[in-house]
Parts: structure tokens; sequence; C-alpha cells
């Protein structure tokens, strides 16, 4: 298994400020993402963390609101940018170490007022 | 984009009654996979289907992939108040349809359970 760590675990924002998040992997992994679930809501992919080379971003997310770093196979950064209240959510980050398995961080519980 | 439907939203259920949840696709899947998301908690991967037609057992915990790969269904049998919590189906994207899909979820709407002691 993967054990994954997150920080911060929760943060309470202003509206215009910008969040760096961290996810750090106790083991190498190469697929790594970013998700994000919205109060009482489901789990959208934000953006696949590709080590060395830019983020992949799904629709609806772009990459001057949410860069993602990837300097190693173990660690990741999401920051969320000039932030609106519309971006209080849990920022998740996720790897698949394996073919038959994922695994979810802890989550980081961002508001912003 | 793919999309996969999750029934129903809420149920409540009694201790010791059955509880199922259904997830379905109109598209064909390559797998679904199942967690379940404690209240205040993180998702938590249960099990991965990759064949059609097979069906998983865990425990009370039995997980079902339709012979067509569009649907699948968990169902708990004799819930207790520990299997309160959300369950979530999610699809997954194939490694045949393009290196930046595979690994990639798509999840359900959940299905949130309440067990009543």
């Amino acid at each position: 298994s993967a054990v994954i760590s997150q920080k911060p675990s929760r943060d309470i924002c202003q509206r215009g400020t910008s969040l760096t998040i961290q996810c750090q992997v106790d083991s190498q992994v190469t697929m790594m993402f970013w998700y994000r679930q919205q109060p009482g809501q489901s789990l959208t992919l934000i953006a696949t963390a590709n080590q060395g080379s830019e983020a992949t971003y799904e629709s609806g997310f772009v990459i001057d609101k949410f860069p993602i770093s990837r300097p190693n196979l173990t660690f990741s950064t999401l920051t969320v940018s000039n932030m609106s209240p519309e971006d209080s959510s849990i920022y998740l980050c996720s790897v698949k170490p394996r073919e038959d398995t994922q695994y979810f961080g802890p989550g980081t519980r961002l508001t912003v007022l | 984009g793919q999309q996969v439907m999750q029934i129903p939203q809420y149920q409540h259920v009694q201790e010791g009654e059955d509880f199922t949840t259904y997830c379905n696709s109109s598209t064909t899947l390559s797998n679904i996979q199942w967690y379940k998301q404690r209240p205040g908690g993180h998702p938590v991967f249960l099990i991965q289907l990759v064949k059609s037609g097979e069906v998983k057992k865990q425990k009370r915990l039995t997980f079902q992939f339709g012979e067509a790969k569009k649907n699948s269904s968990l169902h708990i049998t004799a819930t207790q108040t520990t299997d309160v919590g959300t369950y979530f189906c999610a699809a997954q994207g194939s490694a045949n349809a393009g290196g930046t899909s595979y690994g990639k979820l798509t999840f359900g709407q959940g299905t949130i359970l309440t067990v009543h002691p």
C-alpha cells in the first residue's frame, strides 16, 4: 500500500489569496492525481500530475488557476490561485501504485471567506 | 465525457437489514472501482472489478460487474453501524484509450448510507 500525507490538513483563507497544498507519498509512484470534492458532492478530477512535464488538466480546470508541480515521483503540489468562496472544497491527492488499486490522501479542507 | 449514474442518493436502514447501491453507465467500462468514505474522512479503496459478470466478496460485501460491463452493484448483507458512510463507484479510464486517460477516475454521485441501531 501507499501512505499519502497532505499539508495543510485544513485552512481558512481570504478571497484573492493563494494556497499551496503539498502531497507526499512514501514510495515512488508514476500516476498521481489531484481531485476536488465540493461540500456534499462527489469527487471531480482536476488534473494528472506528470513528473518532469506539465500537468494534464481536465475540462473546466486551467493551469493559471490550479498550477501543479511534480518535481519527483513522491511529491506534488497544487496551488489554488486567486481564491473565491466557490473554491471552498476538499482537495485530495491520489496515487495509483498498481494496476488494480488506487489510494487517496487525507485531503485538505479549504474554506475561502 | 464519461458519466456514471449512481442510485439511490440516500439509504436509511435498520441495523441488520441489507443494503444495495447501483451504478450505471451508458458506455462500456474497462473496469469499475468502489470506495467508502466515512463522514469527515477520505475515500478508501474497496475493490476493482474488471471482468464481465465478475462477482467478488469481502466478508459481508458483494460486488458485481454486469455482463455488458455497463453496470455494477455493491450489496451489504446485515448492515452494521460501522457500515455508515458514503459509497462511491468510479469508472477508470482505459490504457487503450490513450495514455492521458489511464488511471483517471469518473466518480458516481455516491450513496449515503445511514444505519439505525
